[in-house]
């Protein structure tokens, strides 16, 4: 398996702010994923990102909304810019190892906008 | 496009008592089927990857099966600390990405 790690845990932002999530990986990987869980719903995938690349967003996410950086094999930030409560989610990176095609996933960052 | 439907969507059970949980699903081409246990305020975890039809695997009291329409979670002598959300998930050959159902939440009573 692998051991992620993401921060913040949890945080409250204001209206128009921005959030940046850091995603940390204990192995170098080549496919990161973040994803996102509004209350009670099940897991969306907002986008995939690969050192190297630029990051490919899923129907319905966009770059300028959900930023994303991968400057190298363990670790990848997303931010949420200009947040609105619609925001407030959890958003959980994962990871898929290069040997096989199973996927784990972080703890998540609980996001509330006010 | 891909589909997940997961049934039921909320299941209570006795401790001991065994049942099943159901996931039905389309995609074009079937890389892998994914199963998870997701905790209130957690990430979920990974449990299983099936990868073909009649392919079967285990973990203590859970068994996951597959078919080529669907895919069953077997809990056999539940215990409380089996309580939580059980989320389906599928990876078609085209990508990496997994599409997930809306997920069954178990609750194991004493």
């Amino acid at each position: 398996s692998a051991v992620i790690s993401q921060k913040p845990s949890r945080d409250i932002c204001q209206r128009g702010t921005s959030l940046t999530i850091q995603c940390q990986v204990d192995s170098q990987v080549t496919m990161m994923f973040w994803y996102r869980q509004q209350p009670g719903q099940s897991l969306t995938l907002i986008a995939t990102a690969n050192q190297g690349s630029e990051a490919t967003y899923e129907s319905g996410f966009v770059i300028d909304k959900f930023p994303i950086s991968r400057p190298n094999l363990t670790f990848s930030t997303l931010t949420v810019s200009n947040m609105s409560p619609e925001d407030s989610s959890i958003y959980l990176c994962s990871v898929t190892r290069d040997t096989d095609y199973e996927q784990y996933f972080g703890p998540g960052t609980r996001l509330t906008v006010t | 496009e891909d589909q997940v439907t997961q049934s039921p969507e909320a299941l209570r059970l006795q401790e001991g008592e065994s049942s099943s949980l159901n996931c039905s699903y389309t995609v074009s081409g079937l890389r892998g089927l994914f199963w998870y246990r997701q905790d209130p305020g957690k990430g979920p975890e990974f449990l299983f990857t099936l990868y073909s039809a009649g392919e079967e695997k285990e973990k203590e009291r859970l068994k996951a099966t597959l078919t080529k329409k669907e895919s069953f979670l077997h809990i056999t002598a539940p215990k409380p600390e089996d309580s939580a959300t059980y989320l389906c998930a599928v990876q078609s050959n085209s990508g990496y990405a997994l599409n997930f159902g809306k997920g069954t939440s178990l609750l194991v009573t004493p």
